[in-house]
């Protein structure tokens, strides 16, 4: 079974920083992209990175360009979220998903997600 | 940034009723466009890609349609376990823009 486990997700201060780890079993993990997208309370979905198979590509939402680094480790499958300079406007649960891949372009549309983990973001 | 617009808000059948979701893109994205449905309390789940392709295990009743700048979603007929947030997503150009959502529930 494919499947995504977030973690990391904590009450974090005003301008500190936090990383997520999203760990990835049960699909060829190098093959494909991971992307994060958030979710704040009440809201709807909110796009925030995405990483491909190769490291090769990463692209940032606007939103948190400049402060959230995306990186992956192959050989451990897994994808992590460093963020830095966190405000309130970053609290929200966030979702790592599987992306897809093909002929090495990353497709971005996502048919694995994990349960998500949850940042708050408060002093 | 291509705006996603999602309609109506919220979405009120009756279970065994026809209901059509619309997505609206602020320019065209040939059919790149996903649907995705998110239950309460649980990560989104991908039900449509490429406009009309339905992902693994998606039940029949749920069809997608739509190129250019309008799409659809269709549920044929209401199961009640089909109460949840329905967002649509465009994979056309970086960055990636989902819709507000629309919500169905019981009427």
């Amino acid at each position: 079974e494919e499947q995504l486990l977030e973690s990391g997700g904590d009450l974090a201060q005003p301008g500190g920083s936090l990383t997520l780890s999203c760990a990835a079993s049960g699909f060829s993990f190098p093959l494909y992209a991971i992307t994060w997208v958030r979710q704040a309370p009440g809201k709807g979905l909110e796009w925030v990175s995405t990483i491909s198979g190769t490291s090769t590509d990463t692209y940032y939402a606007d939103s948190v360009k400049g402060r959230f680094t995306t990186s992956r480790d192959n050989s451990k499958k897994e994808v992590y979220l460093q963020m830095h300079n966190l405000g309130a406007e970053d609290t929200a649960v966030y979702y790592c998903a599987k992306t897809q891949v093909v002929a090495m372009i990353v497709v971005p549309y996502m048919d694995v997600w994990g349960r998500g983990t949850t940042v708050t973001v408060s002093s | 940034d291509i705006v996603l617009t999602q309609s109506p808000a919220t979405l009120s059948l009756s279970p065994g009723e026809r209901g059509t979701l619309s997505c609206r893109a602020s320019q065209t994205i040939k059919n790149y466009l996903v649907w995705y449905q998110q239950k309460p309390g649980q990560a989104p789940r991908l039900l449509i890609y490429n406009a009309s392709n339905r992902a693994a295990d998606v039940p029949a009743r749920f069809s997608g349609s739509g190129s250019g700048t309008d799409f659809t979603l269709t549920i044929s007929s209401l199961d009640p376990e089909d109460v949840a947030i329905y967002y649509c997503q465009q994979r056309s150009g970086w960055p990636v823009t989902f819709g507000g959502g629309t919500k169905v529930d019981l009427k």
